[in-house]
């Protein structure tokens, strides 16, 4: 089975609010995680990533937090705009290996 | 320009029938990958290659073959195309420790 996957496969959220988009993983030895956006027809776009030392790492509009004891990620988006509408995948790495595993993804919808 | 360029962008085939698919690359990374992706799953590893000399299977191998022609170049076939192979390919590339950068992708279906 999957090591990482997405709590919901999909999430609407009124334009302006902030959104989060949660994942689990089950691989202990994991230390480097991955957010991925995939907009429709194109190949997913690096977001944000975060190594297993931290806990949390702010981008633009972008923050992830990672829970090292219950194993779970999260990428909350502020503000969120209709251009977030997306595909998110969560996706995990030990470090420098080849092996980047992901989750089935979240499917975001910004309502008007 | 895209830094991670795939060809075709589209393709439909036939059963039985040899297809390559082409990757090329300008961000000067050595790592280059090959993954599948199917409606309601992630990306699945097919092939990943370190270096020019270097070539090795992913999880779902079976049934694909890649060449890697130069450190920009790495090209993915299906010897014999089956309709299960019907799917979205993407090549990545990535420098050591670093994210991997995707192109945008081949739609590939098999009659």
């Amino acid at each position: 089975g999957e090591s990482v996957g997405l709590h919901l496969p999909t999430l609407s959220v009124q334009e302006g609010d902030n959104s989060i988009i949660n994942c689990a993983y089950s691989n202990s030895a994991s230390d480097y995680f991955i957010w991925y956006k995939q907009e429709s027809g194109k190949g997913p776009q690096f977001i944000i990533d975060i190594r297993s030392n931290m806990d949390k790492r702010q981008g633009q509009r972008v923050t992830v937090l990672l829970n090292k004891t219950v194993k779970h990620l999260s990428l909350q988006i502020a503000a969120t705009q209709p251009g977030d509408s997306a595909v998110y995948f969560c996706a995990e790495n030990i470090l420098n290996d080849y092996k980047l595993s992901f989750g089935a993804g979240t499917t975001v919808t910004v309502r008007a | 320009d895209a830094d991670v360029t795939q060809t075709p962008r589209n393709r439909i085939t036939k059963t039985g029938k040899r297809i390559m698919l082409e990757c090329s690359q300008t961000k000067g990374h050595d790592r280059m990958y090959w993954y599948r992706q199917d409606p309601g799953l992630g990306l699945r590893l097919i092939y990943y290659s370190f270096d020019v000399k270097d070539i090795n299977k992913g999880e779902i191998s079976d049934g694909y073959s890649v060449s890697r022609q130069a450190q920009a170049k790495f090209s993915l076939s299906l010897e014999s195309a089956i309709p299960n192979q019907t799917a979205l390919y993407f090549c990545a590339t990535s420098a050591p420790s670093q994210p991997q950068h995707f192109g945008d992708g081949t739609r590939l279906s098999i009659l």
